[in-house]
């Protein structure tokens, strides 16, 4: 049973449109942070979200925290083929130490 | 350095031999983490060092995974005996060991046992 629910798992769109990439848990989480990754190198942190409800915007990015602290989307607005990659949420438990518990990503692709 | 640094790249190894691989955190990051990647999905944690010792290391996946860190520095992942399903991204991260501090991961090493 994966831990942190992430969907869709692939996504192909066109340059201009929105899109909206889901994290879901029943655990509560202390924090989830959102990185991309872009193939042959390591994850890169996008951002790190820590109270519930919590709101953050990255250019054309918006990151957002549930209330109860156990889900987050990610939404795109506009996107371009430089958008393209892998994007992973990650949460860190109170329970788990740092350790990050991963969700399984989704694969998008920007078609210009 | 600037970045995390994992060694080798790339590795290819006949099924039943042991391999190493290395990982150099981030200057004076007191926390570094093992994570695993099959191709395209998630992370799956490995095991979690605070300066030279592993308080969470139930993420090895069979007795033949071990890791040690020494000097609070460089950290080597080991391997015996590796089996084909052992293929995989094996990445390094390395943090300031804070809680919600974010973790800097390495472009890691790609292992291909045939």
């Amino acid at each position: 049973t994966q831990l942190l629910e992430q969907s869709p798992q692939f996504l192909s769109i066109q340059e201009g449109e929105n899109l909206t990439v889901y994290c879901n848990s029943s655990s509560v989480f202390s924090s989830l942070q959102w990185y991309r990754q872009e193939p042959g190198e390591g994850p890169v942190l996008l951002v790190t979200v820590v109270t519930g409800g919590e709101v953050k915007k990255l250019k054309r990015l918006t990151f957002q925290f549930g209330d109860a602290r156990k889900d987050s989307s990610l939404h795109i607005t506009a996107a371009q083929p430089g958008d393209t990659g892998l994007y992973l949420c990650a949460g860190e438990r109170e329970t788990s130490g740092s350790r990050l518990t991963f969700g399984e990503g989704t694969q998008l692709t920007v078609n210009p | 350095g600037a970045g995390v640094s994992q060694s080798p790249s790339n590795k290819v190894t006949e099924k039943g031999k042991d391999v190493e691989l290395r990982c150099d955190p981030i200057s004076g990051h007191t926390a570094l983490y093992w994570y695993r990647q099959s191709l395209g999905q998630g992370l799956e944690f490995l095991i979690y060092f605070q300066g030279n010792s592993a308080p969470d290391k139930s993420g090895l996946p069979s007795d033949r995974f071990s890791a040690e860190r020494t000097g609070g520095s460089v950290s080597t992942l080991t391997i015996q005996r590796t089996q084909q399903e052992d293929s995989a991204v094996y990445l390094c991260a390395s943090s300031s060991g804070q809680a919600g501090q974010p973790q800097h991961f390495g472009d890691g090493t790609r292992l291909s046992i045939l």
